[in-house]
């Protein structure tokens, strides 16, 4: 069974940094692409990041460019997310989600990220 | 940028019938299209990938059409557990993929 358990939310002030984790297991991580998904509170979804399997090739949404790194550990089948400047509309429940032929095939349940002072 | 518009933003009907739910594409995604179904509190749920093929476990009553610009997901007779809110997603541009604002189908 595909299990995927994100970490790492809170409360942060503007302009600062906060990391994500995913623990993933119940398939192969390392040949799985990898995204983060999130959604503000009461709207719609938001892609955000994926980065390829084995290859670490990474994308990222304009609005998050320059301020967001997604990464992963093979060796530890973790997907993260390291936000950094954060603003107050990054405030979003953040998911992360298995990607199988193009499409977000299994999520986890999100951490909250809450940016305000 | 792909960008996707769902209608109507909500659809109230009534147990046992047929909901119809529409995306459209500003370009063409091909069939590079799936829809999802988020419950409240819950995580989105892949239903329909390749704009018609149904992901594992998925009821029957579930089914998707089009392909280029317009496409259509149908619930043929809505159960209890179906009023929820729908997204579709373009894949077509991949990486990077896009999600439409989301049709809500609530209880009449």
């Amino acid at each position: 069974e595909v299990q995927l358990l994100e970490s790492g939310g809170g409360l942060v002030q503007p302009g600062g940094s906060l990391r994500l984790s995913c623990a993933a297991s119940g398939f192969t991580f390392i040949n799985q692409a990898m995204s983060w998904v999130r959604q503000a509170p009461g709207k719609g979804l938001e892609w955000v990041s994926t980065v390829s399997g084995s290859l670490d090739t990474t994308h990222y949404a304009d609005s998050v460019t320059g301020r967001f790194t997604i990464s992963r550990d093979n060796s530890k089948n973790t997907l993260y997310l390291q936000m950094s400047s954060l603003r107050a509309g990054d405030t979003a429940l953040y998911y992360c989600a298995t990607i199988f032929g193009g499409y977000t095939s299994y999520w986890g349940q999100g951490t909250l990220v809450t940016v305000s002072s | 940028e792909i960008v996707l518009t769902q209608s109507p933003a909500t659809l109230s009907l009534s147990p046992g019938e047929r909901a119809t739910l529409s995306c459209r594409a500003s370009q063409s995604v091909s069939s590079y299209l799936a829809w999802y179904q988020q419950k409240p509190g819950q995580a989105p749920r892949l239903l329909i990938y390749d704009a018609s093929k149904r992901a594992t476990g998925v009821p029957a009553r579930f089914s998707g059409s089009g392909s280029g610009t317009d496409f259509t997901l149908t619930i043929s007779s809505l159960e209890p557990e179906d009023f929820a809110v729908y997204y579709c997603q373009q894949r077509s541009n991949w990486p990077i993929f896009t999600f439409g604002p989301g049709t809500k189908v609530d209880i009449k």
